[in-house]
């Protein structure tokens, strides 16, 4: 079974790093595209950007590009989403994604919930 | 363009069909057949209804249905059950700048 675990709920103040995770389990780690999707307290989704563990090839949305990093150990099946200086407009819910068709994700992990207080 | 255009909200009554579109442009969903869409409950992760413009992934019922036409897409859902209220989303792949994928502006869909 396919499964994407993503590290829990964080606190964080204006101006601190933050690097959060998503582990995948039950298929070939390095083979598929992981995308990070940001959504706002009750707004929509919003397409970060994406990365290919096998050569950790990444693209990103230019509303997200300089903003955050994207990153994967395929190693350990992990893809990271990092921030050097956090902000309160930060304050989201973030989801790791699995491009299981062409530029559909068909597995989603359980999101993380970033606060960052000013 | 920063995200497809949705209604933002759709209503129907148990048992009868509901649409949603999802207009875009010719730089994504009218250049492409990589049009999505997806489910949200409340507090729950996004789950993928229709890939590739009409295509079911395995396990989602034949009542949803999509289509597209020019740079305009759309989801049907017929027979609407009351556990299928919830906010739909569309994406579409794009080339615009760098872009990847554009999610469209949610749709609350509301059993009456």
């Amino acid at each position: 079974e396919v499964q994407l675990v993503q590290s829990g709920t964080e606190v964080k103040k204006s101006g601190e790093s933050l690097k959060i995770s998503c582990k995948g389990s039950g298929y070939s780690f390095s083979n598929y595209w992981i995308g990070w999707v940001r959504q706002m307290p009750g707004k929509g989704l919003e397409w970060m950007g994406i990365i290919y563990p096998d050569d950790s090839h990444t693209r990103y949305s230019p509303s997200f590009q300089g903003q955050v990093t994207i990153s994967a150990d395929k190693s350990i099946s992990t893809a990271y989403l990092q921030w050097s200086s956090l902000k309160a407009s930060d304050t989201a819910m973030y989801y790791c994604a699995r491009s299981t068709y062409n530029y559909a994700y068909g597995h989603w992990g359980q999101g993380t919930l970033v606060t960052v207080s000013s | 363009q920063s995200a497809l255009t949705q209604p933002a909200s759709v209503s129907g009554s148990p048992g009868q069909s509901i649409t949603i579109s999802c207009t875009g442009t010719s730089g994504d969903v009218g250049a492409y057949n990589y049009v999505s869409w997806y489910q949200q409950h409340p507090g729950k992760a996004p789950k993928l209804m229709i890939y590739e413009v009409s295509n079911r992934p395995s396990g989602i019922s034949n009542r949803f249905s999509g289509s597209k036409s020019g740079n305009t897409a759309s989801l049907t859902i017929s027979g609407l059950q009351a556990e299928e209220e919830a906010d739909y989303y569309c994406s579409s792949y794009t080339t615009s700048s760098t872009l990847s994928l554009l999610f469209g502006t949610g749709t609350k869909v509301t059993v009456l």
